[in-house]
């Protein structure tokens, strides 16, 4: 099994459309949960970080249930822009340090 | 700016030709790491460093060497290159490993084929 996994899509929406993905993670000794984002052939980048109370950043709305070791990600009023895949991304306290684990990502399409 | 930098960004070789890939960033960030990207995969870690001179091995470490003899620098050498490393590699690097909620930044990627 995956430590990380996650839906990979490819989720296609219209504009404006509200949409989902969800992972789930297997270690349940991890300490923090993230949302990269990738853009076609280009490096990942940090999107928001994930609070056991949710948390929200304009049109993205991050959530994680520990007991359940399940992350989503909502994004509402999609625009072209959010085009892309979606990586979740596990932090795990290994060997004194912290080491990021990544699920192969969700590629997300808004259409016109 | 702040960044990380990798050398080259394409790279098309032959089985067993050695080469190196270049990383450095301006940040005086502690932490810096190497990861290879494969479809389906995710990222998945080759070797990282906590500091100059302290090295240790990732998830994949097979058929690669690093070396971190200054802080801004972090090269990845593949000694005798196959076909099954033909892969996107990034490099990153965060301002330390203590702490989880230090973001990690990458560099643009490195897309090696090796024929």
């Amino acid at each position: 099994r995956k430590e990380v996994e996650q839906d990979p899509g490819p989720f296609n929406v219209p504009e404006g459309a509200t949409v989902a993905f969800n992972c789930t993670y297997s270690n349940s000794a991890s300490q923090s949960f993230f949302w990269y984002r990738q853009d076609c052939r280009k490096e990942p980048k940090l999107l928001m970080s994930v609070y056991s109370s949710g948390n929200e950043d304009g049109r993205f709305t991050a959530q994680l249930n520990r007991a359940s070791q399940y992350i989503s990600l909502l994004i509402r009023d999609s625009k072209l822009s959010d085009s892309a895949t979606y990586l979740c991304v596990v932090n795990l306290l290994s060997g004194g340090y912290n080491k990021l684990i990544f699920g192969a990502g969700t590629r997300l399409a808004v259409h016109p | 700016e702040a960044q990380v930098t990798q050398n080259p960004r394409y790279l098309i070789t032959v089985t067993g030709k050695k080469l190196t890939v270049t990383c450095s960033q301006n940040m005086n960030h502690e932490y810096m790491s190497w990861y290879r990207q494969d479809p389906g995969l995710g990222l998945r870690q080759i070797y990282y460093s906590m500091n100059v001179e302290v090295t240790d091995k990732g998830d994949v470490p097979e058929g690669y060497k690093v070396s971190r003899k200054e802080k801004r620098n972090f090269p990845l050498i593949l000694e005798s290159p196959s076909p099954n490393q033909t892969s996107l590699y990034f490099c990153a690097s965060s301002l330390t490993f203590l702490d989880s909620s230090y973001e990690q930044y990458f560099g643009p990627g490195t897309r090696l084929t090796v024929t």
